[in-house]
């Protein structure tokens, strides 16, 4: 099975801007999480989504925002982004069961100038 | 409030010794506990995970004991070789997601 996959890997964006990042999960999964790393703070959990649903959301502000489309596939969006929004952003997919495992993709790399 | 803590930031250990992670939670009722490992440029990979019924699970040269009383688990690798030097995140599985430590940077030197 393909692993989850993200687009794009390296972005550059200008304050201000607004940017929207992609995820594709693995093949069967219909859980999709967001999480935002940065340098000594973990993983930050952004939001999940279930079928097409907002399922759980983290302490983030409104200019984070995401969905989820039929096929699972998922897409986050940053709008008025502000220098502190500069992180890693990491999608993770699973399987809806008994054991919470998440598989993450290779996560973009959010550069803002 | 930070639920899950990984109080070392890094970790150094020679090759063929032991390396043991450790992570801290507060909440009691968080049921299942996860370690995940990241290299450079690259999503976190799982590793290893456990139940709160358990206080054990092993899993070629990882194992990860969990201490409920103390709300404290461990994440122990034997022998430890060069390529286990990356970062390492425990996690806590909560009301439907997951909640990470900030990680800890294993170096595994010659």
């Amino acid at each position: 099975k393909a692993g989850v996959t993200q687009t794009p890997r390296y972005l550059i964006k200008t304050r201000g801007q607004q940017v929207t990042l992609s995820c594709s999960p693995i093949s069967g999964h219909r859980s999709v999480s967001w999480y935002q790393q940065t340098p000594g703070q973990g993983l930050q959990f952004l939001f999940e989504y279930f079928s097409e649903t907002q399922r759980n959301k983290g302490n983030f502000p409104g200019r984070f925002s995401g969905r989820q489309f039929s096929n699972s596939r998922s897409e986050m969006n940053v709008s008025t982004l502000e220098l502190g929004d500069s992180a890693l952003y990491l999608c993770a997919s699973s399987l809806v069961g008994d054991s919470p495992e998440q598989y993450f993709g290779p996560g973009t790399r959010l550069t803002v100038t | 409030d930070q639920q899950v803590k990984q109080n070392s930031p890094s970790l150094s250990v020679q090759e063929g010794r032991i390396s043991i992670l450790n992570c801290d939670y507060t909440n009691s009722m968080f049921d299942y506990f996860l370690w995940y490992k990241k290299y450079p440029a690259e999503g976190p990979t799982f590793l290893i995970s456990i139940s709160s019924i358990k206080d054990k699970n092993e899993d070629g040269r990882f194992t990860v004991f969990l201490n409920k009383s103390a709300k404290h688990l461990s994440l122990h690798i034997v022998p430890s070789q060069p390529g286990d030097s990356a970062v390492y995140f425990c996690a806590a599985a909560g009301t439907d997601k997951l909640i990470f430590g900030t990680g800890t940077r294993l170096q595994v030197f010659p």
